[in-house]
């Protein structure tokens, strides 16, 4: 059975430092899709990265930066200089080959105190 | 604007009043899905279609209805809601099957 763990319910960081929030998928497929997305107090749900499992190269877009490590099942998602606007619920998610679901962590809630 | 569009955005209920949740989208996508979002639980997936007049149930479809009589639409129906599914809901779609998903807004309900 697929499985995505977000073992970080809630982090509090204070403005400008970095924070690393964690993701780790269970399976036994080799070809899979990862997703990170964004719910920001707004509550909409805002996507931020795909990810298949054939490229381990790390991702970086502007402040945001991706980890995805193969061999430890994780795919880690870190905020540079984190700002108050980065305040939400960060989601993972695994998406398997033929399947008709997105399979979801439970969820991050990033908090960035002024 | 390519987009997912559901309403309400907040529905206030009472126990066994029918309901109807709607969602639109202008992508032409073929795949439409309803998630709902619980504290502690993530989205969880309660119905999916394929394609027109083809529906499935996902991880927890107890209580809901859903039909796709026409591309673009994908109602949910609550047709005896109880206190239990009182949650946000989430509509989505997407275009080829390892493409993103595109979510509406969310519904916001509640049932007293």
């Amino acid at each position: 059975a697929q499985k995505v763990t977000q073992a970080q319910t809630e982090i509090s960081v204070v403005e400008k430092e970095d924070v690393t929030l964690d993701c780790v998928y269970e399976t036994r497929d080799t070809t899979y899709y990862l997703f990170w997305y964004k719910q920001p107090p707004s509550g909409e749900l805002v996507f931020l990265i795909r990810r298949n499992s054939f490229d381990e190269q790390n991702e970086i877009s502007g402040r945001y930066s991706w980890n995805f490590q193969k061999s430890t099942s994780s795919f880690n998602f870190t905020i540079t200089a984190s700002q108050v606007v980065d305040s939400a619920v960060y989601f993972c998610a695994f998406y398997p080959p033929g399947a008709n679901n997105l399979f979801f962590g439970t969820g991050t809630r990033l908090t960035v105190i002024p | 604007e390519a987009q997912v569009t559901q309403n309400p955005r907040y529905l206030i209920t009472v126990t066994g009043k029918k309901l109807t949740v709607t969602c639109s989208q202008n992508m032409n996508h073929e795949y439409m899905s309803w998630y709902r979002q619980d504290p502690g639980l993530g989205l969880r997936q309660i119905y999916y279609s394929m394609n027109v007049e083809v529906t499935d149930k996902g991880d927890v479809p107890e209580g809901y209805k859903v039909s796709r009589k026409e591309k673009r639409n994908f109602p949910l129906i609550l047709e005896s809601p109880s206190p239990n599914q009182t949650s946000l809901y989430f509509c989505a779609s997407r275009g080829r099957s390892n493409e993103k998903l595109f979510f509406g807004s969310g519904t916001q309900l509640s049932v007293l």
